[in-house]
C-alpha cells in the first residue's frame, strides 16, 4: 500500500525556519516516473502548488510566492522528500501536503500525505 | 496558466447529475485533472488526462475536454460525493495550476 507520512510543521514567528519531511512507502521511491510535489492550503482558500523535485533530485521547481526561500530535496535511500521553509512570512501560513506525481498519468498527483500544518504568527 | 472553475458552488440533491466546468487560460491539449476534497481530508485524484478514471474511482464520475474546456459529470450524487472539486493543469509540468474549486453541498 503506497502511504506519504509528513512530519514537522508548528507555529514559529515571521521570519523564522521550519522543515517538513515526508516519508513514502509501497513504492520504489526512486523510480523515474516519480517525481514528487509539495502543495498548500491556506485556512479555507483552495490548492495552491509550492515546489517540485523529479525523480534524480536534478530537475527542481518553486512557485514564485516561495521562490528564494523555500528549498525541496529528497533523499533517495531514505524514501523520503523534504521543504526546507526560511524567511517564514505570515502568508505562507496553510496546511502542506506533499504529493506523489505519477508521469504516466500525465503528471497527476495520485497519492497524497495526510497534510501538516505551519503557522507563522508573532 | 490561470485556471478558471465554474460554478464556485453548487447545491444539489442524493441522485442527480451535476456538471462542474473548468477553464484554462489557453490550451493545454488534455493535460487536466480532477480532484476531491473533503474537509480536513488531503485531495484525491479522480480524473486524470481531462477523461481517464483513477483507479478505484466510482464510474459514476466522469471527465471531458479538451483544448481550454472541460468538464466533470456526476451522474447520480451519492451523499459521499458532497465535497470541493478542483482541476488541475500539468501542461506545464513540472510547474502546476489548480483551479480555485467548486463547493458542492446538499440542497
Amino acid at each position: 500500500e503506497v502511504q506519504l507520512v509528513q512530519s514537522g510543521g508548528g507555529l514559529v514567528k515571521p521570519g523564522e525556519s521550519l522543515r517538513l519531511s515526508c516519508a513514502a512507502s509501497g513504492f520504489t521511491f526512486s523510480f523515474s516516473t516519480y517525481n514528487m510535489n509539495w502543495v498548500r492550503q491556506a485556512p479555507g482558500k483552495g490548492l495552491e502548488w509550492v515546489s517540485s523535485i523529479a525523480y534524480s533530485g536534478d530537475n527542481i521547481h518553486y512557485a514564485d510566492s516561495v521562490k528564494g526561500r523555500f528549498t525541496i530535496s529528497r533523499d533517495n535511500a531514505k524514501n523520503s522528500v523534504y521543504l526546507q521553509m526560511d524567511n517564514l512570512r505570515a502568508e505562507d501560513t496553510a496546511i502542506y501536503f506533499c504529493a506523489r506525481e505519477e508521469e504516466g498519468l500525465y503528471g497527476a498527483q495520485d497519492y497524497w500525505g495526510q497534510g501538516t500544518l505551519v503557522t507563522v504568527s508573532s | 496558466i490561470q485556471m478558471t472553475q465554474s460554478p464556485s458552488s453548487l447545491s444539489a440533491s442524493v441522485g442527480d447529475k451535476i456538471t462542474l466546468t473548468c477553464r484554462a487560460g489557453q490550451s493545454i491539449a488534455t493535460y487536466l485533472n480532477w480532484y476531491q476534497q473533503k474537509p480536513g481530508k488531503a485531495p484525491k485524484l479522480l480524473i486524470y488526462a481531462a477523461s481517464s478514471l483513477q483507479s478505484g474511482v466510482p464510474s459514476r464520475f466522469s471527465g471531458r475536454g479538451s483544448g481550454t474546456d472541460f468538464t466533470l459529470t456526476i451522474s447520480g450524487l451519492q451523499p459521499e460525493d458532497f465535497a470541493t472539486y478542483y482541476c488541475q493543469q500539468s501542461y506545464t509540468t513540472p510547474i502546476f495550476t489548480f483551479g480555485p474549486g467548486t463547493n458542492v453541498d446538499i440542497k
